[in-house]
């Protein structure tokens, strides 16, 4: 089983601060994504990233930046938190082959909250 | 652009009702399309999938097909149980994106099942 873990299931943050969220994958996915999820908005993509080191802005990506060093670990850095950045980020991966056919395996969520 | 639409929530049924979810997409070619569930305090995870018209995809008495004709991929159940409670996202493969493998979700739709 693909198994996903999110470094934190529950951050408290003050405003100006900079926010570290790590994800780690042990199935060897090469494509891992960010998202936020909000009620009645569904999940929005943050950013994306193919291979180690390489990265690309999703559909919401002002405010955050992304660090893929090693395959099996994607960060989101939030570089100086804001309130309206209080949310749940998800993680996700899925395999290279037919990507747009394939399920993706989400983590268990980090409920993020910037006060 | 592509998007996904869902009715609107809550959705609150009594056990062993049906159960419909609604779901229509608009979108350039031939995308997949998937239902996704969360479960309280946890992440998405892949319900069922359809990739080409007609398609019917089912997993834990769900079933959902895929309509080109009214581009559509209702979520349907003969018998919800209490367990069922979850929010549901439906999603379709973003193909203008040139098989990156992302997803446009839905708004999500929460579905509460009382005893």
């Amino acid at each position: 089983d693909v198994k996903v873990t999110q470094s934190s299931r529950y951050l408290v943050k003050r405003t100006g601060e900079k926010v570290f969220l790590e994800c780690v994958q042990d199935m060897d996915h090469e494509n891992m994504f960010w998202y936020r999820q909000d009620p009645g908005l569904g999940l929005r993509l943050i950013y994306f990233s193919y291979d180690v080191k390489m990265k690309e802005k999703g559909d919401i990506p002002e405010g955050y930046s992304v660090s893929r060093e090693k395959k099996e670990r994607f960060s989101l850095i939030l570089e100086s938190a804001s309130t309206n950045q209080t949310s749940m980020y998800l993680c996700a991966t899925t395999t290279d082959r037919d990507r747009n056919h394939n399920e993706q395996f989400f983590g268990p969520g980090t409920r993020l909250t910037v006060l | 652009g592509d998007s996904v639409t869902q009715m609107e929530g809550p959705v609150t049924l009594s056990e062993e009702a049906f159960l419909t979810i609604n779901c229509t997409y608009t979108a350039t070619g031939y995308p997949s399309l998937f239902w996704y569930v969360q479960y309280p305090g946890e992440g998405l995870q892949l319900l069922l999938k359809a990739t080409k018209a007609d398609d019917k995809g089912s997993n834990k008495g769900f079933e959902a097909t895929y309509r080109k004709e009214t581009t559509s991929f209702h979520l349907e159940k003969g018998s919800v149980q209490v367990s069922d409670s979850a929010v549901y996202f439906c999603a379709l493969s973003d193909l203008n994106s040139s098989n990156t493998g992302k997803l446009i979700f839905g708004q999500g739709t929460t579905l509460q099942v009382k005893p």
